[in-house]
């Protein structure tokens, strides 16, 4: 049983352009959770998931950020118009419901804006 | 709201020594506590959590922590450091819902 899949592994945008940041959670899980981790810093909650719907953005940035989980197909968390200060660990989690005690984290999107 | 406190962002201890991570946090309901594991360019490991039940939690690789209410405290031991323990540990709180609130984590190093 493959674990929560992230791709690419490291992106690296110009300034202006967009990144599209994959997750593919694991069989079973219809949850998925978004975090960014900044140098220095913890993990920081940005987007919870479930199939079709957006349960709680409340981390997310008001502008340039979205993100989606399609019915079929993995979790998308899009950023336009990258800046520098967008350059950071993507990490995302999935689990089988609700509730913090099913996570399982990939192994992340390492960001480069250039 | 939650949050989680970790005191010392560097912790060295030399190989065979006792390791023992801070972690207090905040939280308006019973929480549940986890401690995470980050090696280099990795991901988030589970080490181990505390939903209910005995305070003492045992994970994996010798670690544990025990949850200590009235202190509102999840420190991380392990009795004998290794190499391989050099990583970065995070600690992390839920007000038993959805989102899990991290701690900004401590680099453990181990010395020779």
């Amino acid at each position: 049983n493959a674990g929560v899949m992230q791709n690419p592994r490291h992106l690296v945008r110009r300034r202006g352009q967009e990144a599209r940041l994959r997750c593919s959670p694991m069989k079973g899980h219809s949850h998925v959770y978004w975090y960014r981790q900044l140098p220095e810093e913890g993990l920081k909650f940005m987007v919870y998931l479930q199939k079709e719907n957006i349960i709680d953005e409340s981390g997310m940035p008001k502008e340039r950020f979205s993100a989606e989980f399609p019915k079929e197909g993995p979790s998308i968390l899009r950023i336009q118009q990258v800046v520098r200060g967008d350059s950071a660990a993507y990490f995302c989690a999935s689990s089988p419901f609700s509730g913090a005690e099913g996570y399982t984290f990939g192994s992340g999107t390492r960001l480069t804006v250039v | 709201a939650q949050s989680v406190t970790q005191l010392g962002s560097h912790v060295s201890v030399s190989e065979g020594a006792l390791v023992l991570l801070r972690c207090n946090y905040s939280s308006s309901v019973p929480p549940y506590l986890f401690w995470y594991v980050q090696y280099p360019n990795q991901g988030l490991q589970l080490l181990l959590k505390y939903t209910t039940g005995a305070t003492l939690v045992k994970g994996i690789n010798g670690f544990e922590a025990e949850f200590k209410k009235s202190e509102t405290s999840f420190h991380l031991t392990k009795p004998s450091a290794h190499m391989s323990d050099a990583a970065e540990y995070f600690c992390a709180v839920s007000d038993q819902g959805d989102k899990i609130i991290f701690g900004k984590g401590t680099r453990l190093h181990i010395l020779p």
